[in-house]
């Protein structure tokens, strides 16, 4: 059981805009920086958004990361295949005094 | 241009120590905090925990006690020790630069299998 929760599984047509949710509590996302991480088989997990809504140099302005509250959202606009993969939000927990990740969700792009 | 890479036995048995090291290129250890992150199969990443060169450390209360990360800074190495480990620690394990929370660069993994 992760301590922030993410959907299983999302799916979406090329070209449109998806968004994944990542919700905690105010141990973690509330008083902390949300990450995303794709995780491609086979590949090493590759960060997408730090501090919950800058990117990377590198990473595509497609995807982008808000934070309200105890959530978090991730969002890839023009889909493409190539981003079907495993996405991971990831926190600190003040209470823990430990980083946790969400349980992941797999993206589909029918 | 960072880069870190794991090394290790593949192979622990129930029990023993696994013991991993990640060298790290391109970057001065005091640079970042460190820590190792690992993916059992068909499951998703848990944190094992971070080193800061001679520093703070953490680890998950999940491991209870069983995690050592230490760094050696003359070989720009970070280790990592789990001990009494059982089959639920093999896992593909990663080291990771960490900072503001966030964890930029990865190994490129190393699977370790606990099994007699």
């Amino acid at each position: 059981q992760s301590v922030l929760t993410q959907p299983p599984s999302v799916s979406a047509a090329p070209g449109q805009k998806v968004t994944i949710s990542c919700s905690g509590s105010s141990s973690n996302i509330g008083n902390n920086y949300v990450s995303w991480y794709q995780h491609l088989p086979g590949t090493v997990p590759k960060l997408l958004i730090y501090e919950n809504n800058k990117r990377p140099s590198g990473i595509p302005d497609r995807f982008s990361g808000s934070k309200s509250g105890t959530s978090a959202t991730l969002g890839i606009s023009g889909l493409q295949t190539g981003d079907e993969a495993d996405y991971y939000c990831g926190t600190w927990d003040s209470s823990l005094n430990a980083g946790v990740f969400g349980g992941g969700t797999k993206l589909t792009v029918l | 241009q960072v880069q870190l890479q794991e090394s290790g036995p593949g192979l622990v048995k129930p029990s023993e120590t696994l013991s991993l090291t990640c060298t790290v290129s391109g970057a001065s250890i005091s640079s970042y905090y460190w820590s190792w992150i690992r993916q059992p199969p068909g499951k998703g990443l848990e944190w094992i925990g971070y080193k800061y060169d001679s520093g703070s450390s953490s680890y998950n209360p999940s491991l209870k006690s069983r995690g050592t990360i230490s760094v050696d800074r003359s070989k720009s190495q970070i280790s990592l020790k789990l001990s009494s480990v059982t089959a639920a620690d093999t896992a593909v394990y990663y080291c990771a630069t960490m900072r503001t929370g966030a964890f930029e660069y990865w190994g490129q993994g190393t699977l370790v299998t606990v099994s007699s």
